[in-house]
């Protein structure tokens, strides 16, 4: 069975700037999260979605957001970069939302 | 609000050695804790899944415990190889969460020949 997938894998963005990050889960997972990880702050939960509803929201702003498909593929919206937004960013997958299994993830370096 | 801390940050131990990372949670009102090991600039992989009811669970060298009265989860290794060097995180489903993994700050563990 093949793994969670992350695209793209490396990001460079100038501030200001919109980016949109996609994972794709592993088959029959209905659940998928987004984490952020920095040095300073380590792993930060974002959001999770089952079955396209958004299930839980983690203290991120606003312009942080994401939305998912109903082949359960997710996408991560940030829009107006900053700094402080460059991370590693995980996607998660599970099949009830349970046992999470993660993706390589995507780094994001906003300059 | 769920904290969880993990000691020792870094550690170094030579190849064959035995050795027990430890976690702490600060509410024991948990669906179940996963310990993860990532290596530099990548992703988490899952190495053993608790749940609540369980006490412990074991895989190949690795062995995990849970006592969730006290808070507390340890993760022990048995004779350490290089390919063990990387940092083992663990994270908590905590009750009325569910969905959202709340991670400790992870230990750093080299093994050296």
């Amino acid at each position: 069975k093949a793994g969670v997938t992350q695209t793209p894998r490396y990001l460079i963005k100038t501030r200001g700037q919109q980016v949109t990050l996609s994972c794709s889960p592993i088959s029959g997972h209905r659940s998928v999260s987004w984490y952020q990880q920095t040095p300073g702050q380590g792993l930060q939960f974002l959001f999770e979605y089952f079955s396209e509803t958004q299930r839980n929201k983690g203290n991120f702003p606003g312009r942080f957001s994401g939305r998912q498909f109903s082949n359960s593929r997710s996408e991560m919206n940030v829009s107006t970069l900053e700094l402080g937004d460059s991370a590693l960013y995980l996607c998660a997958s599970s099949l009830k939302g349970d046992e999470q299994y993660f993706g390589p993830g995507t780094r994001l370096t906003v300059t | 609000k769920q904290e969880v801390t993990q000691i020792p940050a870094a550690l170094s131990v030579p190849e064959g050695e035995n050795l027990v990372l430890n976690c702490s949670f600060t509410d024991s009102a948990i669906y179940n804790l996963q310990w993860f090991r990532q290596d530099p600039g990548k992703g988490l992989t899952s190495l053993l899944l608790i749940q609540s009811s369980q006490r412990e669970q074991t895989s190949g060298r690795l062995n995990a415990s849970l006592d969730k009265s006290s808070g507390r989860s340890t993760l022990y290794i048995a004779a350490s190889q290089p390919g063990d060097s990387a940092t083992y995180l663990c994270a908590v489903f905590s009750t009325g969460t569910a969905s959202k993994l709340t991670f400790g700050t992870g230990t750093r563990l080299q093994v050296t020949l």
